[in-house]
């Protein structure tokens, strides 16, 4: 089983919509959770730590439910330049490396 | 601050032969990684160094090994090429390995063995 599973996508949406992704982790110990947004062809980059009350920055907002090991990402009022994979991320305790989910693909249509 | 540097961005091998990753990173990092990405199956990490003089085997280490030269410097080394190399390779940094420290990366390299 994988550790960390998204739904690959695509998800088309016009500007202005709102849009979420999921994802599962397996390990229950897991201990830090991740938005990473990566450009087609480019290096992956943070976008936002998720934090177990939830947390905002912007248009973003990520929701961490541990009870079912899931996380989730919300973007609202979508922009053109939203249009990237986002990748899911865990740190199991006591783990020094990172577990990549697949990527969701966002496109935003004008 | 150029980051996380890595060389070549391209490469074409044939099998069985071998070659070097390089990577950098200026930012002062004590903790280094190298992942690999393949269609289907997200980042997977290689190998990683906490810091300077260490080094550890990740999820998917077979056929690679690594140097730590210096604490600016990881390499990633395949001794015989196989095909199912081919990937994109990333390397990273961050301050330390701990949970809540930001995990930076390079641009990547693209590798094909034929």
């Amino acid at each position: 089983r994988k550790e960390v599973e998204q739904d690959p996508g695509p998800f088309n949406v016009p500007e202005g919509a709102t849009v979420a992704f999921n994802c599962t982790y397996s390990n229950s110990a897991s201990q830090s959770f991740f938005w990473y947004r990566q450009d087609c062809r480019k290096e992956p980059k943070l976008l936002m730590s998720v934090y177990s009350s939830g947390n905002e920055d912007g248009r973003f907002t990520a929701q961490l439910n541990r009870a079912s090991q899931y996380i989730s990402l919300l973007i609202r009022d979508s922009k053109l330049s939203d249009s990237a994979t986002y990748l899911c991320v865990v740190r199991p305790t006591g783990a020094n490396n990172l577990f990549f989910g697949t990527g969701t693909r966002l496109t935003v249509i004008p | 601050n150029a980051g996380v540097t890595q060389t070549p961005k391209f490469q074409v091998l044939k099998t069985g032969q071998s070659m070097t990753l390089q990577c950098a990173q200026d930012m002062n990092h004590n903790s280094m990684y190298w992942y690999r990405q393949d269609p289907g199956m997200g980042l997977r990490l290689i190998y990683y160094s906490a810091s300077e003089g260490t080094t550890d085997k990740g999820e998917v280490p077979n056929g690679y090994n690594v140097s730590r030269l210096n604490k600016r410097e990881f390499s990633l080394r395949l001794e015989s090429a196989a095909p199912s190399q081919t990937s994109v390779y990333f390397c990273a940094s961050s301050l330390r390995t701990g949970p809540n420290y930001e995990q930076y990366f390079g641009p990547g390299t693209r590798l094909t063995v034929t």
